[in-house]
């Protein structure tokens, strides 16, 4: 069973401190992807990487960064948080050997940033 | 103009009802076409996908791709209860980047 797994599911924070959010797949895929999810606003993609080490903005990449240093793991840096970064944050892993294989995404890390 | 255009709803209908669901996109570029489902406090999950123009069916449910209208459609048939949840769709071009553009959800209510 494919699994895609997030380091916390809720996560509190204050203003300005740094943030890691983790997401480790075991399915040995290429490409990870890290979205925030919003009301009203949807899946919104921030960064995604097609391989180690290797990554890409999308299109809201400002205030976060992102590292791969592994296939299986791909983690999410707020450098310094902020209250308009309060947000449900969900990680996805797909193979990329086509162009239809599907996202699989993990549970979703809640941020509140106070 | 986002690229991807979906009504968030909220949607709420009986059970039983034929339920529609709709988008609209501005890319022509775009070749694949799905549908993801969100239950509260879950990841989103892969319901159906179409390439390029036509329908496909999967049990209750229908997804329809006109790209001469650039718009999608999925119908669920006899909704249960336990069809509430958000749904999503999304878009690709073709890349084994892997990457989808997502409408903002549709989030439907099947009450009994």
């Amino acid at each position: 069973d494919v699994k895609v797994t997030q380091s916390s599911r809720y996560l509190v924070k204050r203003t300005g401190e740094k943030v890691f959010l983790e997401c480790v797949q075991d399915m040995d895929h290429e490409n990870m992807f890290w979205y925030r999810q919003d009301p009203g606003l949807g899946l919104r993609l921030i960064y995604f990487s097609y391989d180690v080490k290797m990554k890409e903005k999308g299109d809201i990449p400002e205030g976060y960064s992102v590292s791969r240093e592994k296939k299986e793991r791909f983690s999410l840096i707020l450098e310094s948080a902020s209250t308009n970064q309060t947000s449900m944050y969900l990680c996805a892993s797909t193979s990329g050997q086509t162009p239809t294989d599907t996202q699989y995404f993990g549970p979703g890390t809640r941020l509140t940033v106070l | 103009q986002k690229e991807v255009e979906q009504d968030p709803g909220p949607l709420s209908v009986p059970e039983g009802a034929i339920v529609s669901l709709n988008c609209t996109y501005s890319n022509s570029a775009f070749q694949y076409f799905m549908w993801y489902r969100q239950y509260s406090r879950k990841g989103p999950e892969l319901l159906m996908y179409t390439y390029s123009s036509g329908n496909k069916e999967d049990g209750r449910f229908t997804a329809q791709v006109d790209k001469s209208s650039k718009y999608i459609s999925l119908f669920i048939r006899d909704s249960q209860p336990s069809d509430s949840a958000t749904y999503l769709c999304a878009m690709g071009r073709g890349s084994t980047l892997g990457r989808l553009y997502f409408g903002r959800g549709t989030q439907l209510t099947v009450w009994p």
